[in-house]
């Protein structure tokens, strides 16, 4: 079964600076897609971004870009010029590309960003 | 174009009762997933349907049950409850199974069993 580890549980940034979110996988497939959600308080989950593992090219969404590190199995996400409304609960996420099986999205334990004015 | 919608927003039930919640999703999407998030064990996959079909399954008691209607509407079904089915309960949608499609997520059902 694959797992995913968020080592931060809370970070904190000052506001118009940058901050990078850490998460790493473990999976024995090659195919596959990572995602970075952010649950701010209302507890809608919205996706941040989006990689897939055969892209080599990492993804970018404006002030949001990934560190995608195939080898080592690390998916980290950079936030840039943060923005007050960027604060929320940060979940990596893995979903295997093979259908048919049980997993859905894996998710990671969270990462709890906190943005100082 | 509608988010995924789901309904009650907020529910609280006794032990032993059971619980129906229900999903809509984005307009043209026909596959849902449902997950359960708790403080404990994070967010979880329940179940995936695809045209009325059940598709995965996570690893969940049989008292935890689902269905998808022909307008890919989604029931999700939990019998007998338990203390520990307080939860945020969170459906997502996209166009195909989701194996290779991005899932967007409604704002959730939140259970608390008395």
């Amino acid at each position: 079964a694959q797992t995913v580890t968020q080592s931060q549980p809370e970070m904190s940034v000052q506001e118009a600076e940058t901050v990078t979110l850490s998460c790493t996988y473990d999976t024995s497939e090659s195919d596959y897609y990572l995602f970075w959600y952010k649950q701010p308080p209302s507890r809608q989950m919205i996706l941040v971004i989006r990689q897939e593992a055969y892209k080599q090219q990492n993804a970018t969404e404006n002030r949001f870009s990934v560190n995608f590190q195939k080898a080592a199995k690390s998916f980290s996400l950079k936030i840039s010029d943060s923005q007050l409304g960027d604060a929320a609960m940060y979940f990596c996420a893995y979903r295997s590309a093979l259908g048919g099986g049980a997993d859905g999205l894996t998710f990671g334990k969270g990462t709890h960003l906190i943005i100082q004015p | 174009k509608a988010g995924v919608t789901q309904t009650p927003r907020y529910l609280i039930k006794t032990r032993g009762q059971q619980v129906t919640l229900s999903c809509s999703p984005i307009s043209g999407h026909r596959s849902v997933s449902w997950y359960q998030q708790t403080p404990g064990q994070g967010l979880q996959f329940l179940f995936e349907y695809f045209s009325e079909t059940q598709r995965n399954k996570g690893n969940f008691p049989g008292r935890f049950s689902g269905r998808q209607f022909s307008n890919s509407r989604s029931e999700m079904n939990v019998s007998t409850l338990e203390l520990g089915d307080s939860a945020l309960y969170l459906c997502a949608s996209s166009h195909e199974p989701a194996t290779r499609e991005t899932q967007y997520f409604g704002p959730g059902t939140r259970l608390l069993v008395l």
